[in-house]
């Protein structure tokens, strides 16, 4: 089972930053935070991951609070290409062929 | 940008019926994945695949399941006999050595009546 609990739905406005949540209360040490995203009918797209530290890359930033417990997936411009589902996971390894575990997401909805 | 590509994007097939899904992951990638998605539901893990060998399956993955690279190429899922209950999105994922970020391919959906 997902190891994440994040809203079932969103909504933000074009332009505006979405501030996606998820918690993950139980995350051992060793655990990294992983968003993904699917748009409709598509498959899974990585967005970004991180273990401790805040990241940002060309999609989006990844806000870790300090202890772990939760975090935030920012996407800072949204446009009506952002609306999708997007998975927050926590995947035990870094390196090794990791199966991922999705949840039900939380479906983003950009409005014009 | 190099992304993994899967053939056919629909397949309808009768119950009973032998299919192959087919997938081509990215060039340099040596982790292999199956997941399959059905309608309105969670994205399920059905195996991975590392080396010519199957590294881990999930329950859904039975003897009616089987995967194969049979060239440097493609990587294949095989459902021997489907079932109706076998109607899904069925995705590919690969994923480089050192690195553990997953691409997914667009998915086949099949349909089996």
């Amino acid at each position: 089972d997902a190891k994440t609990t994040q809203p079932t739905s969103m909504d933000c406005a074009e332009g505006r930053a979405a501030n996606l949540p998820c918690n993950h209360s139980t995350i051992s040490g060793n655990e990294y935070v992983y968003w993904y995203r699917q748009i409709h009918s598509q498959g899974p797209q990585y967005i970004i991951h991180g273990l401790k530290n805040n990241e940002t890359n060309e999609m989006a930033s990844l806000i870790i609070t300090e202890d772990r417990k939760s975090s935030t997936l920012i996407l800072p411009h949204a446009t009506l290409r952002d609306t999708a589902v997007y998975y927050c996971i926590v995947r035990g390894s870094h390196i090794r062929d990791d199966k991922i575990i999705f949840g039900k997401g939380t479906r983003l909805h950009i409005l014009p | 940008e190099p992304e993994v590509t899967q053939t056919p994007s629909h397949q309808v097939t009768q119950m009973g019926q032998e299919v192959i899904l087919r997938c081509v992951p990215i060039s340099n990638h040596l982790y292999f994945y199956w997941y399959r998605q059905i309608l309105g539901q969670k994205v399920e893990f059905l195996v991975s695949f590392y080396n010519n060998e199957i590294s881990e399956k999930s329950e859904i993955f039975d003897d009616q399941f089987s995967v194969e690279r049979p060239d440097g190429s493609n990587f294949t899922l095989k459902i021997r006999s489907t079932k109706l209950e076998d109607s899904a999105m069925y995705f590919c994922a690969s994923s480089e050595v050192g690195t553990n970020e997953q691409f997914f391919g667009p998915g086949t959906r099949l349909t089996v009546l």
